[in-house]
């Protein structure tokens, strides 16, 4: 079972409307979640850390944490063209202070 | 704003060469870490280092690889002998606790030929 996975394939979407993007995790014992964005060629950059159940807003940005259900979520509203990316989930992992990434989720905003 | 930078930026070199990558964290961070990406695939966790010792490493950081920090800036990673599949984009990431948020550098892209 992999750490953490993000299954789905590119997300297109138009301009304005909302992206949503999952992560599961395998660690029950997992204390924190990030969510890190990367543009082709560059290094992952913080978009969102949440570290308790429940939602975190950040401007466009929202994270949800279901420690129960082993998954975290991105929404970002209002998408615009820079927004396209590959969105990156990452689990610290119980004991550890390593981060484990997801494969990542390509979105592309459609003008 | 503070962030970790990386040189060079890119690196060319032979198999069987050594290369050293060199990073500088954030300065009051206190946790450093290495981690590769090979092209088209997921970031992969090398090695964390506080206190000026190893935390912990995975399993790709066999005993061609080592890590120092030479003097009170630098973080760096040395690959003794480069094989082809060590061609990667290399990050070095700095946070100031072990489950604080990570801060990744610019990457250095290494070429093995």
């Amino acid at each position: 079972q992999k750490e953490v996975e993000q299954n789905s394939g590119p997300l297109s979407v138009p301009e304005g409307a909302i992206a949503s993007l999952n992560c599961t995790y395998s660690d029950r014992g997992s204390q924190s979640f990030f969510w890190y964005r990367q543009y082709s060629g560059k290094s992952p950059e913080l978009i969102m850390f949440i570290y308790s159940n429940g939602d975190k807003e950040d401007g466009r940005f929202t994270a949800q944490l279901n420690k129960a259900s082993q998954y975290v979520s991105l929404l970002i509203r209002d998408s615009q063209p820079s927004d396209s990316a590959t969105y990156l989930c990452a689990v610290t992992p119980y004991g550890n202070n390593r981060l484990a990434f997801g494969k990542g989720n390509q979105v592309v905003v459609i003008p | 704003e503070p962030e970790v930078t990386q040189t060079p930026s890119h690196q060319v070199t032979q198999m069987g060469q050594e290369v050293i990558l060199r990073c500088v964290p954030i300065s009051n961070h206190l946790y450093f870490y290495w981690y590769r990406q090979i092209l088209g695939q997921k970031v992969e966790f090398l090695v964390s280092f506080y206190n000026n010792e190893i935390s912990e490493k995975s399993e790709i950081f066999d005993d061609q690889f080592s890590v120092e920090r030479p003097d009170g800036s630098n973080f760096t990673l040395k690959i003794r002998s480069t094989k082809l599949e060590d061609s990667a984009m290399y990050f070095c990431a700095s946070s100031t606790g072990g489950e604080e948020t990570q801060y990744f550098g610019p990457g250095t892209r290494l070429l093995v030929l």
